[in-house]
């Protein structure tokens, strides 16, 4: 089992409706990413927090937002739900520099209906 | 549990044989490479990583290859055991703040 946890593991909205994620990145690791994985598929980017400071960001519309907090845990919210945003929500923590494992939470999966 | 990958390239292997899971990677100035492991309902799990300096690089029953040729990692699994059936994803990383790139993934059935 890895450091990092997410809440919650399981959501269901509403089409329309706003979501917010959690995660709490393993100690000693600054740096949060958040990626989006649709049933079948890899993993893909959403975006990477460092420092409080979002630092990279994939192919995904400004309704995906997010934050970090001083003790380095993160919040990705999505606004104006879409049913396309049914997926499983990984967060990941890791160190800044080269070469640095990143370690994976659970999950939490979002139904939209 | 929830299912990972429902049309996913798959595997099957008998228990006890060794299994090789092949990834071609797409950027040639990716430097660093990871091979990750998630078992259905669950985040990926860490298995073994490689830097591009290297070209093999072993742990405990796997084996990672690396093939900057080509663009071509694979993962080598020795003794294979019906817990190592999960879904397995290659990673690339082009250093510095970029994101972990990440494969179509295989699905590694192991019978027992």
């Amino acid at each position: 089992e890895t450091g990092v946890t997410q809440s919650p593991t399981h959501l269901i909205k509403t089409r329309g409706q706003q979501v917010t994620l959690r995660c709490s990145s393993q100690s000693g690791h600054n740096t949060v990413s958040w990626y989006q994985q649709a049933l079948g598929q890899g993993p893909q980017f959403i975006f990477q927090y460092y420092r409080e400071e979002e630092n990279g960001r994939g192919n995904f519309p400004p309704r995906f937002s997010g934050l970090q907090f001083p003790n380095y845990s993160s919040e990705l919210n999505v606004n104006a739900l879409e049913l396309d945003d049914s997926a499983l929500y990984l967060c990941a923590s890791s160190t800044t520099g080269f070469y640095t494992e990143a370690f994976f939470g659970q999950g939490t999966r979002l139904t939209v209906v | 549990g929830e299912s990972v990958g429902l049309h996913l390239p798959t595997l099957s292997v008998q228990e006890g044989d060794n299994s090789i899971i092949n990834c071609a990677y797409s950027n040639s100035a990716s430097d660093y490479f990871i091979w990750y492991k998630q078992e259905s309902g669950k985040g990926p799990q860490f298995i073994i990583d490689i830097r591009s300096n290297m070209d093999k690089r072993q742990g405990q029953r796997v084996t990672v290859l690396l093939n900057k040729t080509v663009k071509h990692l694979s993962l080598q699994i020795a003794a294979t055991q019906p817990g190592d059936s999960a879904v397995y994803f290659c990673a690339e990383f082009a250093s510095g703040n970029t994101p972990l790139v990440f494969g179509k993934g295989t699905r590694l059935s192991v019978i027992a």
